[in-house]
C-alpha cells in the first residue's frame, strides 16, 4: 500500500482537461511544499513533468499544472492530447528522511 | 546532455549476490551532484531506495531499504552502484537511478534525470 493515495485512473477526451489527486497527510503532502509529479509512458523510464508542487521543469509544457491544498495536491493536463496517455506518479518529501510515493494513477485518453 | 546510462538485465537465483551499475556522464559528478536509486515492482509504484554524493560517498537510506541493500560510488569512473548481497524472489523489479534537483534535509527533492532502468528478475 502506497503512502499516497491516487486513484487507479482517470480520462478524458482530446482537448478536455482531466485533474489528477495525490491525498496525503499533514506529514507529507500537508506539511511541505515539495510534491512532485512524473509520468510514465510504457517500458519506459519516469520523466519529471512537475517538482515543488507547482514548477514546470524545462520541455514540459505549459499544459501540465500542478497545486496543493491541504492534504491534497493536484496535477492537471489541460488541452489533452494523445501522447499524454500514460501512468502518472505523485511524490512528497516526508520528513524523517524519506520521500513518499503514490500508487500512481493511468491516464486514459478517449 | 546529462545521461545515465544503467546496467543491463540480471537473472539470478535466491541467495545470489549482485551489483547493478549506474555510469552518469555530460555532467561533474562530484560537483554538487547526488545520485539516488529507485525502486519499481512489477505493476506497481516508485519507491526510493537511497542516495549517495559521490565526491564524498556520503550515503542515506530509505528506511525500508536500510540494511536490505549498499549504494557506493567510483569518482574515477563516474559510476553508482547498488548491491545485494543475498537476492530474494522479492527483489524482483526494475531498479532506475536517478539525479534530484536538489535535496532537502537529506533526502531528495524531485528527479529530473533518470537512468533507464535495469530489470533485476531472481527466480530459483
Amino acid at each position: 500500500q502506497s503512502a499516497l493515495t491516487q486513484p487507479p485512473s482517470a480520462s478524458g477526451s482530446p482537448g478536455q482537461s482531466v485533474t489528477i489527486s495525490c491525498t496525503g497527510t499533514s506529514s507529507d503532502v500537508g506539511g511541505y511544499s515539495y510534491v512532485s509529479w512524473y509520468q510514465q509512458h510504457p517500458g519506459t523510464a519516469p520523466k519529471l513533468m512537475i517538482y515543488d508542487v507547482s514548477k514546470r521543469p524545462s520541455g514540459v509544457p505549459d499544459r501540465f499544472s500542478g497545486s496543493k491544498s491541504a492534504n491534497t495536491a493536484s496535477l492537471t493536463v489541460s488541452g489533452l492530447q494523445a501522447e499524454d496517455e500514460a501512468d502518472y506518479y505523485c511524490s512528497s518529501y516526508a520528513g524523517s528522511n524519506t520521500l513518499v510515493f503514490g500508487g500512481g494513477t493511468k491516464l486514459t485518453v478517449l | 546532455e546529462v545521461q545515465l546510462v544503467q546496467s543491463g538485465a540480471e537473472v539470478k537465483k535466491p541467495g545470489e549476490s549482485l551489483q547493478i551499475s549506474c555510469k552518469a556522464s555530460g555532467y561533474s559528478f562530484t560537483s554538487g551532484y547526488w545520485i539516488a536509486w529507485l525502486r519499481q515492482m512489477p505493476g506497481k509504484g516508485l519507491e526510493w531506495i537511497g542516495i549517495i554524493y559521490p565526491a564524498d560517498s556520503d550515503t542515506r537510506y530509505s528506511p525500508s531499504f536500510q540494511g536490505q541493500v549498499t549504494i557506493s560510488a567510483d569518482k574515477s569512473i563516474s559510476t553508482a552502484y547498488l548491491q545485494w548481497g543475498s537476492l530474494k524472489a522479492s527483489d524482483s523489479a526494475i531498479y532506475y537511478c536517478a539525479r534530484p534537483i536538489l535535496m532537502i534535509r537529506g533526502v531528495p527533492d524531485a528527479f529530473a534525470f533518470w537512468g533507464q532502468g535495469t530489470m533485476v528478475t531472481v527466480s530459483s
